[in-house]
C-alpha cells in the first residue's frame, strides 16, 4: 500500500495477557518510529529502529515492552502481561531518513 | 528530558473567529513540526519551521518559529468547522540524530457553525 499499515486497528484484552501489534512500513523507509498516545494527549515517543537495528529504546516504559523489526520491513511491537495503564492508541511511523515521519493511523488498545 | 508546552488544551471557538496555539519549551530544538489529527487517524504533518525566527503560512494558518528556536504558534484566521481536529506540535532535539519527535500535549479546537 501507499502509507504506513497497521494492525490490528483496534485489540481489547484482559489485563495479564500478552499483545502483538504490528506495523507495516512504507516501502523503502529505512526510520521506523513507534509512539504511544493516551487519550486527547500528544505522542509519547517508544522506539526507534533504523533497518533492523533499534539505537534508541529510551522511549519502552518497562520490561514488559519489547519491539523487533525484521527485513528491514516489519515490526512488531509486544507488550507482556498487560496492565490497565497500557490503554493507549499505539501509533507507527516510517521516514525515508529521520523527517519527514509518515504515520499509520495506529492500534486503539484496551486493557480490561 | 525536554518537554514541550502547548497552550492552551482546549478551544471551542466560533466560525470567523481567528486563534492562536502556542508551543514552548526552555530547550532549543533544530526543527519544529505541527501536526493536525483527525479522531481514529494518525498525525498528519501540516509544516515544518527550521530557521529561527521563520514564518510560514499556509493558506488561513500561519506558523511561526521563535529566534532562539524555542517556540512556535499556530495562528488561525477565520476558523471554519472543517478546521476542527486535536493540533499537536513535535519538536526535533538539536542533539538527537534519531529523528525522534518530543510532542506536546496537543490542543483539541471545536469551531462551531
Amino acid at each position: 500500500g501507499a502509507g504506513v499499515s497497521q494492525s490490528p486497528s483496534n485489540k481489547v484484552t484482559e489485563k495479564g495477557k500478552d499483545v502483538e501489534l504490528r506495523c507495516d512500513p512504507i516501502s523503502g523507509h529505512t526510520a521506523l518510529y513507534w509512539y504511544r498516545q493516551r487519550l486527547g494527549q500528544g505522542l509519547e515517543f517508544l522506539i526507534y529502529f533504523q533497518g533492523n537495528s533499534a539505537p534508541d529504546k529510551s522511549g519502552l516504559p518497562s520490561d514488559r515492552f519489547s519491539a523487533e523489526r525484521t527485513g528491514e520491513s516489519v515490526s512488531t511491537l509486544t507488550i507482556q502481561r498487560t496492565q490497565q495503564e497500557d490503554s493507549a492508541v499505539y501509533l507507527c511511523a516510517s521516514s525515508q531518513t529521520v523527517q519527514p515521519q509518515h504515520f499509520g493511523d495506529g492500534t486503539r488498545l484496551s486493557i480490561l | 528530558t525536554q518537554l514541550l508546552e502547548q497552550s492552551p488544551q482546549f478551544l471551542s471557538i466560533q466560525e470567523g473567529e481567528n486563534l492562536t496555539v502556542y508551543c514552548n519549551s526552555s530547550s532549543v530544538f533544530s526543527s519544529l513540526q505541527w501536526y493536525r489529527q483527525e479522531p481514529g487517524e494518525g498525525p498528519v504533518l501540516l509544516v515544518t519551521v527550521v530557521t529561527g525566527g521563520e514564518v510560514k503560512k499556509l493558506k488561513r494558518l500561519t506558523f511561526q518559529f521563535g529566534d532562539a528556536r524555542k517556540d512556535s504558534s499556530l495562528h488561525i484566521t477565520a476558523a471554519q468547522p472543517g478546521d476542527t481536529g486535536l493540533y499537536l506540535c513535535a519538536g526535533v532535539s538539536g542533539s538527537s540524530n534519531t529523528g525522534k519527535l518530543i510532542f506536546g500535549q496537543g490542543t483539541t479546537l471545536q469551531v462551531k457553525p
